[in-house]
C-alpha cells in the first residue's frame, strides 16, 4: 500500500518557468511532510518542509503548499533554473503518532530544467 | 565535521556471496534507517533502528540482515538470500523531529556480477 504517490515519474520545463510538483497521501495521521532533492550517485538532501498546522511554506525560489482535506501537497520552484534538475522525494511522517519519526517516501519526479 | 559516511561507493557482488555495507554517523542521533532505490519505484525502507541493540524490519527486510551494536554503526548485510540485490543504498539518521528529517549518506552501489 503506497501511502505517499507521486504520479508524475517526470517533468520537464523551460529555464524561469515555473515548476510544479505533486504529491498525494492516503494516511490522515500524517502530519509533517517534507520534500528531498537527489541528483545522481548522491543521496537526497532537505529541500523543505511543512507542518500540517500551516498551509504554506516559503524557502526562497522553493514554495510548499499543503491541502490537507485533500491530502495533497505540491512544491513550487519559481524561477526554475538548469541546477534544479533532479529526482524529487516528497516524504511524510505522523510525527506525534507512532512512527517515532520514521519517514514514509514518494516513488519520486525527474525533473529536467532545460536552457 | 558532523555527518554520516557510507562505505564502499561502488561494491561489486559474485552470485551467492554475502556482502556488508558500512554506515557511520557522527552526529549523536538514535535513529538510523537503510533505504534501497530503484529506478521509478522510490525509496523502499529495509530496515531502522531507534536505539542500540534494537532493530526493525522495514518494507522489504527479506535477504538482508543488520546490527546495531554502537550508537554511531549501522552496518547492512546484504545476503545471498536476496534475490535482486543490485541497487542503490542509502543509509540515514535523524527522525522527524530534526529540523532537516532525515540526514543521507551518500549512497552505495552494489552490484551482481
Amino acid at each position: 500500500d503506497q501511502q505517499v504517490k507521486q504520479n508524475s515519474p517526470s517533468l520537464s520545463v523551460q529555464e524561469g518557468r515555473i515548476s510544479i510538483l505533486n504529491c498525494d497521501y492516503t494516511n490522515s495521521m500524517f502530519d509533517y511532510f517534507l520534500w528531498y532533492k537527489k541528483y545522481p550517485a548522491e543521496g537526497p538532501t532537505f529541500l523543505i518542509s511543512i507542518s500540517s498546522i500551516k498551509d504554506k511554506n516559503e524557502d526562497g525560489r522553493f514554495t510548499v503548499f499543503l491541502n490537507k482535506s485533500a491530502k495533497h501537497l505540491s512544491l513550487h520552484i519559481v524561477p526554475s533554473q538548469p541546477g534544479d534538475s533532479a529526482v524529487y522525494f516528497c516524504a511524510a511522517s505522523d510525527a506525534g503518532g507512532t512512527s517515532y519519526g520514521k519517514l514514509t517516501f514518494g516513488q519520486g519526479t525527474i525533473l529536467t530544467v532545460h536552457p | 565535521d558532523g555527518g554520516i559516511t557510507q562505505s564502499p561507493k561502488y561494491l561489486f557482488r559474485k552470485e551467492g556471496q554475502n556482502v556488508t555495507l558500512s554506515c557511520e554517523q557522527n552526529l549523536n542521533h538514535d535513529a538510523m534507517y537503510w533505504y534501497r532505490q530503484d529506478p521509478g519505484q522510490g525509496l523502499r525502507l529495509i530496515y531502522y533502528s531507534q536505539i542500540v541493540n534494537d532493530f526493525q524490519k522495514g518494507d522489504i527486510a527479506e535477504g538482508y540482515s543488520v546490527s546495531r551494536e554502537k550508537k554511531e554503526s549501522f552496518p547492512l548485510t546484504v545476503t545471498s538470500a536476496q534475490k535482486n540485490p543490485t541497487a542503490f543504498y542509502l543509509c540515514a539518521t535523524g527522525g522527524v523531529w530534526d529540523d532537516y528529517g532525515y540526514t543521507f549518506g551518500s549512497g552505495t552501489r552494489l552490484t551482481v556480477v
